[in-house]
């Protein structure tokens, strides 16, 4: 397994544009979590999916972003009218089992909007 | 809500040098605790966990924490550090049945030769 797989890397996009990211999480892992990650920040937490369910959202998720996990498998994460203050590190995170197992997170994906 | 403060933004160690990394959380409720090391242009990799029992926890490449529960804390400690171990590192607390993952803002470690 190669792990954690995120795509794009790195979107450059205009303000106002919609993008789409990627997830792909390691197989059989029912666990899938997306963080947003500022300059000089930690991860903050966005949204949770237990196999193709979503189970928590953060506050941090406008009603601009929404989250997709069809099948339980890949999941995307989309902006939509996207304005400066989206510009981040995205992270894509999973894992099997409970809270207290480990999440294997994916390199991210950096958003510029420009 | 739990929540975690890593006090140092940046540290900087000449090599061979102990080092020490501080976390201390917040939370109403017993805790998980974790520390994740970031590498230039890598994803988050775990180095330690606590989850119950033990109080000092070793991890990968040479690095173990203590949970204090008295001083709500959780630093991560390496005896003597290599140039390898440059990186940011992230302390992390989830409670039992919250999946919110909350991380501090990260601890930037130099190790200069």
């Amino acid at each position: 397994d190669t792990g954690v797989s995120q795509d794009p890397r790195h979107k450059i996009t205009k303000r106002g544009q919609n993008v789409t990211f990627r997830c792909d999480p390691i197989s059989e892992h029912n666990r899938l979590y997306w963080y947003r990650q500022t300059l000089g920040q930690g991860p903050e937490f966005l949204t949770y999916f237990q196999n193709e369910a979503q189970l928590e959202k953060s506050r941090l998720l406008s009603d601009r972003f929404s989250a997709e996990r069809p099948k339980g498998s890949f999941s995307t994460l989309e902006i939509q009218r996207t304005e400066q203050g989206d510009s981040a590190m995205y992270l894509c995170a999973s894992s099997f089992g409970g809270v207290n197992t480990e999440a294997f997170f994916g390199q991210g994906t950096r958003l510029t909007v420009v | 809500a739990q929540s975690v403060t890593q006090l140092d933004s940046q540290v900087p160690v000449f090599e061979e040098a102990p080092v020490e990394l501080r976390c201390n959380y917040s939370s109403s409720v017993s805790v998980y605790l974790f520390w994740y090391v970031q590498y230039p242009n890598q994803g988050l990799q775990l180095l330690l966990k606590y989850l119950s029992g033990s109080t000092l926890v070793k991890g990968i490449n040479g690095f173990e924490a203590e949970f204090n529960k008295s001083q709500t804390s959780f630093h991560l400690r390496k005896p003597s550090v290599h140039i390898s171990d440059t990186a940011e590192y992230f302390c992390a607390v989830s409670v039992y049945n919250n999946n919110d993952m909350r991380f501090g803002a990260g601890t930037r470690l130099t190790v200069k030769p």
